[in-house]
């Protein structure tokens, strides 16, 4: 089974400062999916970026980037010019790849998640 | 763009009640997912339907049940409510073929045992 560890429980940045959360996994796979979601205090989930494992370029979306080391099991969230707006609570998740979904493993596996506080 | 409905968004009941949640997936979606969120956790996987038919199944109660409908809607049953079951209840769904791999979730049911 696949694991997501997300071990900074809360991390704060200054606005327009840059800050980057820290998400390590497990699995046997070698095709599969991550994702950062973030959560802000509405609890909506809302999907901030996904990378995809055989592509080796990291994905980018706009203030947001990934840091992606396949070797390591390393997936790691940029977020530049940091915005009061930014303040949530950050899941990094894992999904394995459509081809092994028959039947089963299409479900998201989240990590524990980090708290992301964003000083004025 | 359709996004993924739940209803109700609140919902508050007795302990030994029972509680049913709403899900309407995005158009075109095959497969829908459940997941219980407790405060200051993560979500929690309980079950997914895929073509309507049941694909997976994670920490859900035997109190629980679930299923998808000709319309591809789902619902989640909650019997005998405990003062546990307070959470976040949170529907998702996705395209297994030709699709990006996403899940987009919906806002969500904040259920309220007392």
């Amino acid at each position: 089974a696949q694991t997501v560890t997300q071990s900074q429980p809360e991390m704060s940045v200054q606005e327009a400062e840059t800050v980057t959360l820290s998400c390590t996994y497990d699995t046997s796979e070698s095709d599969y999916y991550l994702f950062w979601y973030k959560q802000p205090p509405s609890r909506q989930m809302i999907l901030v970026i996904r990378q995809e494992a055989y592509k080796q370029q990291n994905a980018t979306e706009n203030r947001f980037s990934v840091n992606f080391q396949k070797a390591a099991k390393s997936f790691s969230l940029k977020i530049s010019d940091s915005q009061l707006g930014d303040a949530a609570m950050y899941f990094c998740a894992y999904r394995s790849a459509p081809s092994s979904w028959a039947g089963a493993n299409s479900k998201l596996t989240f990590g524990k998640g980090i708290t992301l506080s964003v000083r004025p | 763009a359709a996004g993924v409905i739940q209803s109700p968004r609140h919902l508050i009941k007795e302990k030994r009640e029972t509680a049913t949640l709403k899900c309407y997936p995005i158009p075109r979606h095959d497969t829908v997912y459940w997941y219980q969120q407790g405060p200051g956790q993560d979500p929690q996987f309980l079950i997914s339907f895929y073509e309507k038919m049941q694909s997976d199944k994670g920490s859900i109660p035997d109190r629980f049940s679930a299923q998808q409908f000709s319309d591809y809607h789902s619902e989640l049953n909650m019997s005998s409510l405990e003062l546990g079951d307070s959470a976040l209840y949170f529907c998702a769904s996705s395209l297994r073929t030709g699709g990006r791999a996403e899940a987009f979730f919906g806002q969500g049911t904040r259920l309220t045992v007392v």
